[in-house]
């Protein structure tokens, strides 16, 4: 089945414990990003990558990392987070960046006492 | 820097009528993409249409359709016939085109969303 997962689904941490949240696609799709969603502000984009090594910041990368090693998988690493970062966090990938559709992933909920 | 405003927090609609869903975008550019999604209360993000912006024609998608309005810079989304399970949030986001010597091509704007309640 074409999927993007997600992991962890939900994660309740402590500021300044770093984590990893990892994306993985199973469509061989060049493109992936990373969003927030926070109430009344939509969903902003962290990063996003074009392809295996191009990543490139989106509106909010502030307290970020990603890396693209490989083309199905796309982690985002929080090297110290803070409470501010507590939010829905969604990965999407489509198969380039010009393409119509995004697939995204389900979600990971992240909590940052 | 592109802009995305839906200026509906939310809309109530009867069910098996029509309802329009509005968003105006504001971008220089003249390459551009522009894309509605549908958020259900279990949280996942369902892409419902897509026009670009050199596209003549409004994007249509069975019960949905995207009212482009190219000069008004608006994107609104009509969902026809609507169904009780078209209960949701929406979003309208747009995706910067490809650019001479541009470094966001990728980047995807997206605005804050329409909580959309059918009623029975």
């Amino acid at each position: 089945e074409a999927q993007v997962t997600q992991n962890p689904r939900y994660l309740i941490t402590v500021t300044g414990k770093k984590l990893t949240v990892t994306c993985s696609q199973n469509m061989n799709h060049e493109y992936m990003s990373w969003y927030r969603q926070d109430p009344g502000l939509g969903l902003r984009q962290i990063y996003y990558s074009m392809n295996v090594e191009v990543t490139d910041k989106g509106d909010v990368p502030e307290g970020y990392k990603v890396s693209r090693k490989e083309k199905r998988n796309f982690p985002l690493i929080l090297e110290s987070p803070s409470p501010n970062q507590t939010s829905l966090y969604f990965c999407a990938s489509s198969l380039w960046t010009g393409d119509e559709t995004q697939y995204f992933g389900p979600g990971t909920r992240l909590l940052v006492l | 820097a592109q802009k995305i405003t839906q200026t509906q927090p939310g809309m109530f609609v009867q069910e098996k009528e029509a309802v329009t869903l509005d968003c105006t975008y504001d971008t220089s550019d003249q390459s551009y993409g522009l894309f509605w999604y549908k958020q259900p209360s279990s949280g996942e993000m369902i892409f419902l249409i897509y026009q670009g912006s050199y596209d003549e024609q409004n994007a249509t998608e069975g019960r949905y359709s995207l009212n482009f309005q190219k000069a008004r810079k608006s994107a609104n989304l009509v969902i026809s016939a609507s169904q009780l399970g078209d209960s949701a949030m929406y979003f309208c986001a747009m995706r910067e085109g490809p650019q001479a010597g541009g470094t966001s091509y990728g980047k995807l704007t997206f605005g804050q969303g329409t909580i959309l309640t059918v009623h029975p």
